[in-house]
């Protein structure tokens, strides 16, 4: 069974920075891209991120290019982003989700982890 | 990467179906096949229904079924039932290389 934990949601001021991180387990984690989909309260989703299985490919929405980084580590199977420079409209809760087949970032998000919220206010 | 639009809310009597609209433009759901669909119930994680325009994932209902035309994606419920009320959302890959998801949707079950 596959299974995606988010960690390292917080409270954190504007301007500061957090790192979220993802554990997974049940599949072959290093042959899959995995995305950070987020979801601000009472809002849509949105996209945030991609990373391929190797980590040798990142995607950014618009929106978080240029602060945020998205990495991996496939000896720990964990996924991680980076995020710097918050902004108050970056609170939200963030999914870490992987595709139905091992690159499939670009089509869809088969799994889906319960989410962390992170929270931006002074 | 504007979001793709979606009527805000949709409502049918149990039994009925119903069909929400998600209309983008020549550089996603025009161009790609890459359109998906989900669900997602207040408090909870979305789930998929429907990727690749019109393939069901094992385990979802057949009443859940996608289309596409053109720059408008659709997905259709049929034999509407009270679970079905929920938030439902699109979703497509872009000419830049991202992924790009719906307004939303909000379906109520009369």
């Amino acid at each position: 069974e596959v299974q995606l934990l988010e960690s390292g949601g917080g409270l954190v001021q504007p301007g500061g920075s957090l790192r979220l991180s993802c554990a997974a387990s049940g599949f072959t984690f290093s042959t899959y891209a995995m995305t950070w989909v987020r979801q601000a309260p009472g809002k849509g989703l949105e996209w945030v991120s991609a990373i391929s299985g190797g980590g040798d490919s990142a995607y950014y929405a618009d929106s978080v290019k240029g602060r945020f980084t998205i990495s991996r580590d496939n000896f720990k199977n964990t996924l991680f982003l980076q995020m710097t420079s918050l902004r108050v409209e970056d609170t939200a809760v963030y999914y870490c989700t992987s595709p139905g087949y091992s690159n499939g970032w670009y089509s869809y998000s088969q799994h889906w982890g319960q989410g962390t919220l992170v929270t931006v206010s002074s | 990467q504007s979001a793709l639009t979606q009527p805000a809310s949709v409502s049918g009597s149990p039994g009925q179906s119903i069909t929400i609209s998600c209309t983008g433009t020549s550089s996603d759901i025009g161009t790609y096949d890459y359109v998906s669909w989900y669900q997602q119930h207040p408090g909870k994680a979305p789930k998929v229904l429907i990727y690749e325009v019109s393939n069901r994932p094992s385990g979802v209902s057949n009443r859940f079924s996608g289309s596409k035309s053109g720059n408008t994606a659709s997905l259709t419920i049929s034999g509407l039932q009270a679970e079905d009320e929920a938030d439902y959302y699109c979703s497509s890959y872009t000419s830049s290389s991202t992924r790009v998801f719906g307004t939303g949707t909000k379906v109520t079950v009369l």
